[in-house]
């Protein structure tokens, strides 16, 4: 079955840590995103690719980096200068096609906790 | 810039009762719009879609109409079950294929 792997479930981070999540797409998309969740706040976008070696800031990438050196893969780096890392990440994969219409789909997503 | 505005939650409705979400947007251009669910402790799923003035999409009981005039795009379903109960997720996308979500309604529905 295609869909989005998103891994670990559940990631726990030291203070001054960096953590990688990951996120594995089978269903042939181009684009990829990740999104940051918080209570009440609904989803933010970090950062999005449309073409595997390009990526763009979303409107919260401060503290966070990505790579897309595959167009399978999308991986999201959450680093030390991130100071409220707590959340749950989600990624997501779509289509891309000029017109926006194409819905995107979702892993189960990763929850990350400072311990 | 764009926006999307949804009712805060959470809703609580008894099983079989008739639902309504309300769901605003501010956009240039045509937007697209979707709904989409959150299961607990689990990712979104597309619920239903529509991409031009006056479309309605429709997924398990589950309606909505894209309407240009109110700029709204209202979830509906007629008669709820216990396993509806989720968070509900307003969204539009542009030309860019970004999404836009508005900040969730959770959803309760009691036996």
């Amino acid at each position: 079955d295609g869909g989005i792997t998103q891994s670990p479930k559940y990631l726990f981070r030291k203070e001054g840590q960096n953590v990688t999540l990951s996120c594995e797409q089978n269903l042939n998309h181009d684009a990829m995103y990740w999104y940051r969740q918080d209570p009440g706040q609904g989803l933010r976008l970090i950062y999005y690719s449309q073409i595997v070696n390009d990526f763009q800031k979303g409107d919260i990438a401060e503290g966070y980096s990505v790579s897309r050196e595959k167009k399978e893969s999308f991986p999201l780096t959450v680093t030390s200068a991130q100071k409220n890392p707590t959340a749950f990440y989600l990624c997501a994969s779509s289509i891309v096609r000029g017109s926006g219409n194409q819905p995107q789909h979702f892993g189960d997503g990763t929850r990350l906790s400072i311990l | 810039g764009n926006s999307v505005t949804q009712m805060e939650g959470p809703v609580t409705l008894s099983e079989e009762a008739f639902l309504t979400i309300n769901c605003t947007y501010t956009a240039t251009g045509y937007p697209s719009l979707f709904w989409y669910v959150q299961y607990p402790g689990e990712g979104l799923q597309l619920l239903l879609k529509a991409t031009k003035a006056d479309d309605k999409g429709s997924n398990k009981g589950f309606e909505a109409t894209y309407r240009k005039e109110t700029t709204s795009f209202h979830l509906e379903k007629g008669s709820v079950q216990v396993s509806d109960s989720a968070v509900y997720f307003c969204a539009l996308s542009g030309a860019t294929n970004k999404l836009i979500f508005g900040t969730g309604t959770l959803l309760a529905v009691q036996p």
